[in-house]
């Protein structure tokens, strides 16, 4: 079984500050870990992956995240807030090798204040 | 190249009527799913299918929905009859379909059901 906790539902940043968005995990085989976000009345997309390969994983816009097995976490960052990040950012987590059954956290709204 | 098409859009129905969504994927992918996203909550995996076979339909409430994929292409989701609680964003995705390692699912822009 799998489950992501997304903590905080809303997350609020100045433009130009660093952004950190928080996803932890449970899962009883390594998972695989994605970070997708949803602007208004839109499908996700993909921001980024981690598969089992580098832990310091790099997506588009700017953003990453780092795998850490420890703390059983997959943080998304990103050193500087644009406007146009403001958007619903959804962590989710699939077994390896099962395709892309996703298990999604509860979603964090990031408000970005000029 | 033309991503994941859903219709309707928006839809509006009174309990206990019946409501279908139709899904169109990326061509030549594979694996189609649908998901289900309520208000404030993530997406919730309904059902999975590979071509036109399931593959995972555990979260799928079988006395009111149902799905196809004839031809391993285009998808329909129906309920009938639909509850309240049904109100939602009902998303459809596609996928290459490879399972070892993961490829991207693309996600459709979603049909937003309300029931009144």
């Amino acid at each position: 079984a799998q489950s992501v906790t997304q903590l905080g539902s809303h997350v609020s940043v100045s433009e130009g500050a660093l952004v950190l968005l928080r996803c932890n995990y449970s899962s009883s085989v390594p998972p695989y870990l994605f970070w997708y976000v949803q602007y208004p009345n839109q499908g996700l997309q993909l921001l980024l992956k981690y598969t089992s390969a580098a832990t310091l994983v790099k997506g588009i816009n700017g953003f990453e995240a780092e795998f850490k097995k420890s703390e059983t976490s997959f943080h998304l960052t990103k050193p500087s807030a644009h406007m146009s990040d403001a958007a619903e950012y959804f962590c989710a987590v699939s077994p390896p090798n099962a395709g892309n059954m996703l298990t999604f956290g509860g979603g964090t709204r990031l408000m970005v204040k000029p | 190249e033309a991503g994941v098409a859903q219709s309707p859009r928006y839809k509006i129905i009174e309990k206990r009527q019946s409501v279908a969504f139709w899904c169109n994927p990326i061509s030549g992918h594979a694996t189609l799913y649908w998901y289900q996203q309520i208000l404030g909550q993530g997406p919730k995996l309904l059902i999975q299918f590979q071509n036109n076979g399931v593959v995972d339909d555990s979260q799928l409430p079988k006395d009111r929905f149902s799905a196809e994929r004839l031809k391993g292409v285009d998808s329909t989701l129906k309920i009938q009859p639909a509850k309240l609680e049904d109100s939602a964003v009902y998303l459809c995705a596609s996928s290459t379909g490879q399972f070892r390692g993961s490829t991207e699912a693309f996600f459709g822009q979603g049909t937003r059901l309300t029931v009144v």
